[in-house]
């Protein structure tokens, strides 16, 4: 099975910073990597799929890059609404496979 | 809109069996395929299973692989998964999501997810 690690596992940003997330792949999974964004008490919320699309209704602060076994999530500018826990999955080959995801707080 | 509803949640003892439900409307189901993913109290996602807009190709994690099934019924827009032998570690919510696609790919809605907890 593929192993997905993310880093950092937690941070803490103002409002307005830009705040970068990496994931990375035990093996490459070319460019098939989705971003996840989970507030507390809530489902999840579907970001990027293939690394860098963003899905429908997503605002263009959100952006992914990477390819192979290396990938980022950025948030140009946070908002109050941006604090969450943010997951990245590889969908290359079943199972499919979540990172541990990356608690974004506030400063 | 796109929408998937769970149900079937609920307390169960270990070893004894539970039926999820998924019922979805705002889209023609049958060409998506569809997932369960789970999520236990204060842990991270966990992808469980999929199959496909046909009903014909599944597939499993490793953790419920011979104890749960997934199926769909494409006339009633309905997705299931049948869980057996219900371990305590299963205890979790469980989220009903579509695929973005017919087959294969990731995740674009998610439902509301329903509760699901193993205790004696």
């Amino acid at each position: 099975d593929i192993q997905m690690t993310q880093s950092p596992s937690s941070l803490s940003a103002s409002v307005g910073d830009r705040v970068t997330i990496t994931c990375r792949a035990s093996q490459g999974i070319s460019n098939y990597l989705a971003w996840f964004q989970q507030k507390p008490g809530k489902a999840p919320k579907s970001l990027i799929y293939a690394s860098s699309s963003l899905q429908s209704g997503v605002p263009s602060k959100f952006s992914g890059s990477g390819s192979g076994t290396d990938f980022t999530l950025t948030i140009s500018s946070l908002q109050p609404e941006d604090f969450a826990t943010y997951y990245c999955q590889q969908y290359n080959s079943y199972p499919f496979t979540f990172g541990p995801g990356t608690k974004v707080d506030i400063k | 809109q796109v929408q998937v509803v769970e149900s079937g949640g609920g307390v169960v003892q270990p070893g004894r069996s539970l039926r999820l439900s998924c019922a979805a409307s705002g889209f023609t189901f049958s060409s998506y395929g569809m997932h369960w993913v789970r999520q236990a109290p204060g842990k991270g996602l966990e992808w469980v299973a999929v199959i496909w807009y046909g009903g014909s190709n599944k597939y499993y994690a490793d953790s419920v692989k011979g104890r749960f099934t997934i199926s769909r019924d494409n006339s009633k827009n309905t997705l299931y998964l049948q869980m057996n032998s219900l371990r305590v570690e299963d205890t979790a919510v469980y989220y009903c999501a579509r695929d973005l696609r017919e087959a294969g790919s990731t995740i674009d809605y998610w439902g509301q997810g329903t509760l699901v907890t193993v205790s004696s």
